[in-house]
């Protein structure tokens, strides 16, 4: 089955600092959806990313999707403590349902 | 707030025992997904309808799960006998076609002790 894999894990920066999270799938992928899900919240939709080598920009985040279709990454420029968080990114390959990748959790030091 | 109620917040509950959520939807989404979510790990898809009919099941579901969505409004996911591994955030989201954005709700946090 396909398989959604997030890297790193976990990261801690302080704050002002650039952070990225990286995903790569198993399979081609026909869009991609970034999430937010703050301690104790539930998830919540950022963008999607439909066509090859998109790029879209919201504010400090900037997301990509590679030319393959199969990796995508979010990149948050000079972080704030608002941005704690885990970030989940979630593909789907024709007409199947989301596949989550197990997220990065974000960490922001004042 | 995603206008997707979930009831109860919490749960705890005795191995062995049955348990029973409930997810109240934005009425024009037509599209209700069940995800199971533990600590540390993303949402893992369980099953979801469209309107009424329950079209996909994971392989995730065993028999003690079963979920229903009357009338194409609210949807009701029980577990039965419960066990220790059900422990879990379960989530309730919302879509309005294949490939749209996913309005989660606040999700029911089971222990089973």
């Amino acid at each position: 089955g396909q398989q959604v894999m997030q890297i790193p894990q976990y990261q801690h920066v302080q704050e002002g600092e650039d952070f990225t999270t990286y995903c790569n799938s198993s399979t081609t992928l026909s869009n991609i959806q970034w999430y937010k899900q703050r301690p104790g919240g539930h998830p919540v939709f950022l963008i999607q990313l439909v066509k090859s080598g998109e790029v879209k920009k919201q504010k400090r985040l900037t997301f990509q999707f590679g030319e393959a279709k199969k990796n995508s990454s979010l990149h948050i420029t000079a972080t704030q403590t608002t941005d704690v968080g885990t970030y989940f990114c979630a593909g789907r390959s024709g007409y199947s349902t989301l596949t989550f990748g197990k997220g990065t959790m974000l960490l922001v030091s004042p | 707030d995603t206008g997707v109620s979930q009831d109860p917040r919490h749960k705890i509950t005795k191995r062995g025992q049955n348990v029973t959520f409930r997810c109240d939807p934005i009425s024009e989404h037509n599209r209700l997904y069940w995800y199971r979510q533990t600590l540390g790990q993303g949402p893992e898809f369980l099953t979801y309808f469209q309107n009424e009919a329950q079209l996909e099941k994971s392989r995730l579901l065993s028999d003690r799960f079963s979920a229903e969505r009357p009338k194409g409004s609210f949807s009701t996911l029980e577990i039965q006998r419960t066990e220790q591994g059900d422990s879990a955030m379960y989530l309730c989201a919302m879509t309005t076609g294949s490939n749209t954005e996913a309005f989660f709700g606040q999700g029911t946090r089971l222990t089973v002790v």
